[in-house]
């Protein structure tokens, strides 16, 4: 079965940094391109990041570009989203979602979320 | 970077109806869009690909059409459990992007 399980998530103070991390299991995470989609709080889904199954090649959203950083790790079957300089409007939920890769265009597995909250 | 428009913002329907969600992009995408669902607390849903293939496990009941700018999502016959959110989401240019989303609320 397939399993997308975020974790990083919490309250930071603009201007912070956090980690978030995606842990997959249940296919073979270094065959799949990644995505980081998310959610403020009663708003619609933004998609954030996307990196390739090797992590050679790699895309963000221009509200993100410059302060956050996508990367993985295939030997551990993880993915990562370091987030600096966090402001108040980047409060969401995130989430990790499988690209449906040679199969498709679509996300087709998502985890459950994680929440970031950027607040004084 | 392509803005996707979806109408109407809400479709109140009833059980057994059928709904037609659109989805409009501000250039061609080609084929390569998605449909989701998404249901309160939970995650989005994959329920269409590349414009007209169902995911795995997808109802029958739901199909997708269009190419260029213009998308429908289809619903056939509507069950209790499709009230939900939809968005779809371009997969032709960087930055990908989603649609705003159209509320479908039990009439």
């Amino acid at each position: 079965e397939v399993q997308l399980v975020e974790s990083g998530g919490g309250l930071v103070q603009p201007g912070g940094s956090l980690r978030l991390s995606c842990a997959a299991s249940g296919f073979t995470f270094s065959s799949y391109e990644m995505n980081w989609v998310r959610q403020a709080p009663g708003k619609g889904l933004e998609w954030v990041s996307y990196i390739s199954s090797s992590g050679s090649t790699i895309y963000y959203a221009d509200s993100v570009k410059g302060r956050f950083t996508i990367s993985r790790d295939n030997a551990k079957n993880s993915l990562y989203l370091q987030m600096n300089s966090l402001r108040a409007e980047d409060t969401a939920v995130y989430y990790c979602a499988r690209d449906l890769t040679i199969f498709g265009h679509g996300l087709d597995y998502w985890g459950q979320g994680t929440l970031v909250t950027v607040s004084s | 970077e392509i803005v996707l428009t979806q109408s109407p913002a809400t479709l109140s329907l009833s059980p057994g109806e059928r709904a037609t969600l659109s989805c409009r992009a501000s250039q061609s995408v080609s084929s390569y869009l998605a449909w989701y669902q998404q249901k309160p607390g939970q995650a989005p849903r994959l329920l269409i690909y590349d414009a007209s293939n169902r995911a795995t496990g997808i109802p029958a009941r739901f199909s997708g059409s269009g190419s260029g700018t213009d998308f429908t999502l289809t619903i056939s016959s509507l069950e209790p459990e499709d009230f939900a959110v939809y968005y779809c989401q371009q997969r032709s240019n960087w930055p990908n992007t989603f649609g705003q989303g159209t509320k479908l609320e039990i009439k």
